[in-house]
């Protein structure tokens, strides 16, 4: 059974900081993964989608890395801003059965 | 493009009766998946529609349904509604597993 761990479960870093969030999932066999963001009482925004076969994809100021066969993706948020405040979900996709499977997020405050 | 639409955006039950929430999902997109978020658990997946056909299903009990139409529209119904079924109900769509997931708002079931 896939399980997908967020670590830290809160951060606080102050504008114009970069920041790494972590995610670690225990089954490889995946087709992709994906970060979102959530802002409280909303739905969540896809921000990037790394296929398995890929090893980062950038957006913007965003970063995203995976490490299938170690079983990681870091989202590396460059020059952080008040806006960024939010809820950052990593998922994956299984191979297989093709579900989500979400970790529990890492709510993260930047402060002015 | 339109995204999904998610109605009703709140609701307000009681204990025993039942709710049916509603999903359209983006133009074009022919998978439609239910999520459950709670405070507790997280984002926790109900089940998959691709083509009108369940796919997947998660680990809830059979008082969870759903269905899709040949528009790729899609319903979720809860019968017999318990206090804990109290959450936010997220649908989302994508066309295909190598694609971005893309969520409504969410419905808010509030069970009294």
């Amino acid at each position: 059974k896939q399980e997908v761990t967020q670590i830290p479960a809160a951060l606080s870093v102050p504008e114009g900081e970069n920041l790494v969030l972590n995610c670690s999932f225990t089954d490889s066999a995946i087709y992709n993964l994906q970060w979102f963001r959530q802002d409280p009482g909303k739905g969540l925004t896809s921000l990037l989608l790394i296929q398995s076969s890929q090893r980062e994809q950038t957006s913007g100021r965003l970063n995203a890395s995976l490490d299938k066969s170690s079983g990681r993706s870091t989202l590396y948020i460059a020059a952080s801003q008040p806006g960024d405040s939010a809820t950052y979900l990593c998922a994956v996709t299984d191979f297989g059965n093709e579900k989500l499977t979400f970790g529990t997020g890492t709510r993260l405050t930047i402060i002015p | 493009k339109a995204g999904v639409t998610q109605t009703p955006r709140y609701l307000i039950k009681t204990r025993g009766q039942q709710v049916t929430l509603s999903c359209s999902p983006i133009s074009g997109h022919r998978s439609v998946s239910w999520y459950q978020q709670t405070p507790g658990q997280g984002l926790q997946f109900l089940f998959e529609y691709f083509s009108e056909t369940q796919r997947n299903k998660g680990n809830f009990p059979g008082r969870f349904s759903g269905r899709q139409f040949s528009n790729s529209r899609s319903e979720m119904n809860v019968s017999t509604l318990e206090l804990g079924d109290s959450a936010l109900y997220l649908c989302a769509s994508r066309d295909s597993v190598y694609e971005k997931l893309f969520f409504g708002s969410g419905t808010q079931l509030s069970v009294l």
